[in-house]
């Protein structure tokens, strides 16, 4: 399956300041990745489709002049959080679609705003 | 339409026991049910998957059994170790009615496998 890694794997930054999160796919060009962003023991919540090229498709309730994504090539889907709040602090996983029903994910990024 | 409802929300095995873990959905479009692995502070892993066109699947210690008709999905860990102690999250999907390819997840189960 692909290899899929993500950048940093820990961050922590002052409220109000932005944040980006890379996740790259080693070995898979991937024409759409997938958000998630994960609360301590609780699912995975699905914040945005990232399409290669295109827009990235949003979640019903998912703010996205807040949460940017950037997919700029097959290899690369970036996460920015803008204008970070303590409740933006969770746990962000990537996932890339292999286009046959397949879905790898990166290890996350675990984001702590004070 | 769109949930996955999972159970139980956590299961204590012993070591060398069978742990089940059951998911029901209610799309009858979605093609492809996949169960994943996560230890705490890591991203999920794949464990296996099934097709709605067959109704068991064995990879290893790790079964699913696929009910079409009653539109639910299991996972048996046959002799389940301490290692297997994660969460795992069942998956439904993809949505294509949604024009994506989303999957619908399940809520998590945390099993613990005691030595």
């Amino acid at each position: 399956g692909a290899v899929v890694s993500q950048h940093p794997s820990w961050v922590i930054c002052k409220s109000g300041t932005s944040v980006k999160i890379e996740c790259r796919s080693l070995d898979f060009q991937a024409t759409t990745m997938f958000w998630y962003r994960q609360f301590p023991k609780q699912s995975l919540m699905l914040m945005a489709t990232s399409n290669e090229g295109s827009k990235a498709t949003y979640e019903q309730g998912v703010e996205k002049d807040k949460f940017l994504i950037n997919h700029a090539s097959l290899t690369l889907s970036t996460l920015t959080v803008t204008s970070a709040h303590p409740e933006d602090s969770s746990f962000y996983i990537c996932s890339v679609y292999d286009g046959s029903y397949e879905q790898y994910f990166g290890p996350g990024t675990r984001l702590t705003v004070t | 339409q769109q949930q996955v409802k999972q159970s139980p929300q956590s299961l204590i095995v012993q070591k060398g026991g069978i742990s089940i873990i059951n998911c029901a959905y209610e799309n009858t479009a979605f093609d492809y049910f996949p169960w994943y692995q996560q230890f705490p502070g890591k991203g999920p892993a794949l464990l296996i998957a099934i097709r709605p066109d067959v109704s068991e699947k064995k990879e290893g210690r790790f079964t699913i059994s696929f009910n079409k008709s009653a539109k639910q999905f299991s996972l048996h860990i046959m002799d389940s170790q301490p290692g297997d102690s994660a969460t795992y999250f069942c998956a439904a999907g993809p949505d294509l009615s949604s024009g994506t390819y989303k999957y619908i997840f399940g809520t998590g189960t945390r099993l613990k496998v005691l030595a």
